[in-house]
């Protein structure tokens, strides 16, 4: 597809497990952002991958959220020993980047976690 | 590192009057700015952005913002509302650095038509 895709795009999970969350960026974007949109709130930015550089991880809210992105393209968040505060819309955005800024994001629809 | 303030979490117009939505940004080199909306459960998608081109900016969907460097300012405006303008709305600013520096959003301005 030409979009970015993300997986699932409704997940309910119990207390306590462990989620994985996909983001297929568009083709040839080197920029991938998470963030996470709690209900009726802005974007909290979590994590943002840029070609082979490390990630910048200073919006991870706790040690439980980790991501990767493999081959720079596909990136999975994951989190570990979900809680309920967790619940919400993990949205994820590729760009091109050009001279080091952000151009146009292109969002995903989101992935709607909610944690019983 | 950049901000950006939206003024007003929630704006209420009249289908047919103007719509106008506040931001505001800080940057310390020249920015790029953009808006976004969000309609009920999708994702973002851009509306318009300003990339250091012309200073009056149009958009999809009939909308316009205007990047004013001495007032610090990006408001975004659209002559006459219409029911389908009813989403959340998103000032961005982008400037060197990527990441959690480089891109910063506003936190949203819920617009409301009122028939």
């Amino acid at each position: 597809g030409a979009g970015v895709s993300q997986s699932p795009s409704n997940k309910v999970t119990e207390k306590g497990k462990d989620v994985e969350l996909r983001c297929d960026p568009i083709s040839g974007h080197t920029a991938l952002y998470w963030y996470r949109q709690s209900l009726g709130q802005g974007l909290e930015f979590l994590i943002y991958f840029q070609g082979n550089s490390a990630p910048d991880k200073s919006g991870l809210p706790s040690d439980r959220f980790s991501a990767e992105r493999t081959g720079g393209s596909v990136s999975t968040l994951t989190i570990q020993r979900t809680q309920q505060e967790d619940s919400a819309v993990y949205l994820c955005a590729s760009s091109l980047e050009r001279g080091g800024i952000a151009g146009e994001l292109f969002f995903g629809e989101g992935s709607r976690l909610t944690v019983l | 590192a950049q901000s950006v303030t939206q003024l007003g979490s929630h704006v209420s117009v009249s289908e047919g009057a103007l719509v106008l939505l506040r931001c505001n940004y800080s940057s310390s080199v020249p920015p790029y700015l953009f808006w976004y909306v969000q309609y009920p459960n999708q994702g973002l998608q851009l509306l318009l952005k300003y990339t250091s081109a012309a200073t009056l900016v149009k958009g999809i969907n009939g909308f316009e913002a205007e990047f004013k460097k001495s007032e610090t300012s990006f408001h975004l405006t659209k002559p006459s509302a219409h029911m389908s303008d009813a989403a959340e709305y998103f000032c961005a600013v982008s400037a060197p650095g990527g990441g959690a520096d480089g891109l910063t959003f506003g936190k949203g301005t819920h617009l409301i038509i009122q028939p």
